[in-house]
């Protein structure tokens, strides 16, 4: 049973754009993430953020900000697009450091 | 820092027959561990997880994985396959407030 929602499933847009990915989960996990999976499979973690802190992985470029409204919830935002960012990005929520589960994840192409 | 080294790209095994993905990580601290299965187009699900305590720890769908501190390993196994159980399997450990570090990946294609 799906517990974590990501929209949209799938994005195309076009180099310099701005983008923006939803997530959310009813869990009542107190963190969250997002994660980048690129074309081999490759999983890598962008940010990890709950209420009190934001922790981000130096290697993200800077145009990638998360943004939260409330414990729930998570967006990603791209803020000029890259024909480099094409990847799958999955968001996930955990209570504290304990088990992580996954959203579906949504596909972005970037032309 | 954390590492998770999954030598195993690729593993085709018939469907019946059974199945070990192995896992080396690489941690400073005793780690916490992970295997996650990915479906075609989905996301990742959980299959199992080592805090402490038994070494062989069961997971869902008849999986199974034994860790071990003087090999650095956390090999994942299952006796008898499915062909549902052609997937790609992640190997994972837990980075502490940076989320987790996954493996590569073993991609698992099950023939009749």
């Amino acid at each position: 049973e799906t517990a974590v929602f990501q929209t949209p499933n799938y994005h195309v847009t076009q180099v310099g754009n701005e983008v923006s990915f939803n997530c959310k989960q009813t869990l009542g996990h107190d963190t969250m993430y997002w994660y980048k999976q690129d074309s081999k499979k490759l999983l890598k973690i962008m940010f990890s953020y709950n209420n009190k802190q934001l922790i981000v992985n130096e290697t993200v470029p800077r145009r990638f900000s998360p943004q939260s409204s409330d414990k729930a919830h998570l967006n990603l935002r791209i803020k000029s697009v890259e024909p480099e960012d094409s990847a799958v990005y999955l968001c996930a929520s955990s209570w504290g450091q304990d088990t992580q589960y996954f959203g579906p994840g949504t596909r972005l192409l970037v032309l | 820092a954390q590492s998770v080294t999954q030598p195993d790209a690729r593993v085709t095994v018939s469907e019946g027959a059974s199945l070990q993905l192995r896992c080396k990580y690489s941690s400073s601290v005793t780690p916490y561990l992970f295997w996650y299965v990915q479906y075609p187009r989905q996301g990742l699900q959980l299959l199992l997880k080592y805090y402490s305590g038994d070494p062989v720890v069961q997971g869902v769908n008849g999986f199974e994985a034994e860790f071990s501190k003087s090999n650095s390993s956390f090999h994942l196994r299952k006796a008898s396959v499915h062909w549902s159980d052609s997937a790609v399997y992640f190997c994972a450990v837990r980075n502490y407030a940076q989320g987790l570090t996954f493996g590569l990946g073993t991609r698992v294609s099950v023939f009749p």
